[in-house]
């Protein structure tokens, strides 16, 4: 079965420096990725996705993935990091077997001070 | 344009008591998704509508759940005999199909208390 493991419970950053949310998969197909952000009381909003094609996925708010196959991981990453970036992060997987859910990691609490 | 929609946004019953949870997906989209955010259990899928076909129930945690959706838009996600391990926040999400690339676009979710 496809699992999601975020190692993190918890990142801390100093605002402007660079931040990195740990993502790491096990999938038996290939994987479509995704990262989604959640604010207090707020839904899930969607950041960025590694359907196929280049490594580096570029998405919202200045946040960027990296897929890579070999070592079956999908880091989140912010090269300056914004107070307004504290929220829960989840990474999520689908795979390409007819599974139509997302599968979720448990999250990761990123929390930037100022 | 107007993103998912869910009511109400909390909701507070009785041990016991049935509750109705709505979802109104983005206009357009054809697979809804139903999933529970709890402490104890993260993120879940709880079931999935494509079109017209047969839902995907296999995340409904027990026959206390149930879920339709009308004409293919709004849907309920109803839970009878409500019990205190029920708590948790029910998100909805839709995409215009159901294919693996689609995302998935989530509503505000909907905060349900047992007492």
């Amino acid at each position: 079965a496809q699992s999601v493991a975020q190692p993190e419970d918890q990142v801390n950053v100093a605002e402007g420096n660079p931040l990195t949310v740990k993502c790491t998969y096990s999938v038996s197909g290939n994987p479509y990725l995704f990262w989604y952000v959640q604010y207090p009381n707020r839904g899930l909003q969607f950041l960025l996705k590694y359907i196929t094609g280049d490594n580096l996925v570029k998405g919202s708010y200045g946040f960027e993935a990296e897929f890579n196959k070999s070592q079956t991981s999908f880091h989140l990453k912010k090269p300056s990091a914004l107070v307004s970036d504290s929220a829960l992060y989840f990474c999520a997987v689908r795979v390409s077997t007819g599974f139509q859910k997302l599968v979720f990691g448990t999250g990761t609490r990123l929390l930037v001070s100022p | 344009g107007a993103g998912v929609s869910q009511s109400p946004s909390n909701k507070v019953t009785e041990k016991g008591k049935d509750v109705e949870l709505r979802c109104d997906p983005i206009s357009g989209h054809t697979a809804l998704y139903w999933y529970r955010q709890s402490l104890g259990q993260g993120l879940e899928f709880l079931i999935y509508f494509q079109g017209n076909s047969a839902p995907d129930k296999s995340g409904l945690p027990s026959d206390r759940f149930s879920a339709e959706r009308t004409g293919g838009s709004v849907s309920t996600l109803t839970i009878q005999r409500t019990q205190q391990e029920d708590s948790a926040v029910y998100l909805c999400a839709s995409s215009p199909w159901a294919g693996l690339e689609e995302t998935q676009y989530f509503g505000p979710g909907t905060r349900l208390l047992v007492l």
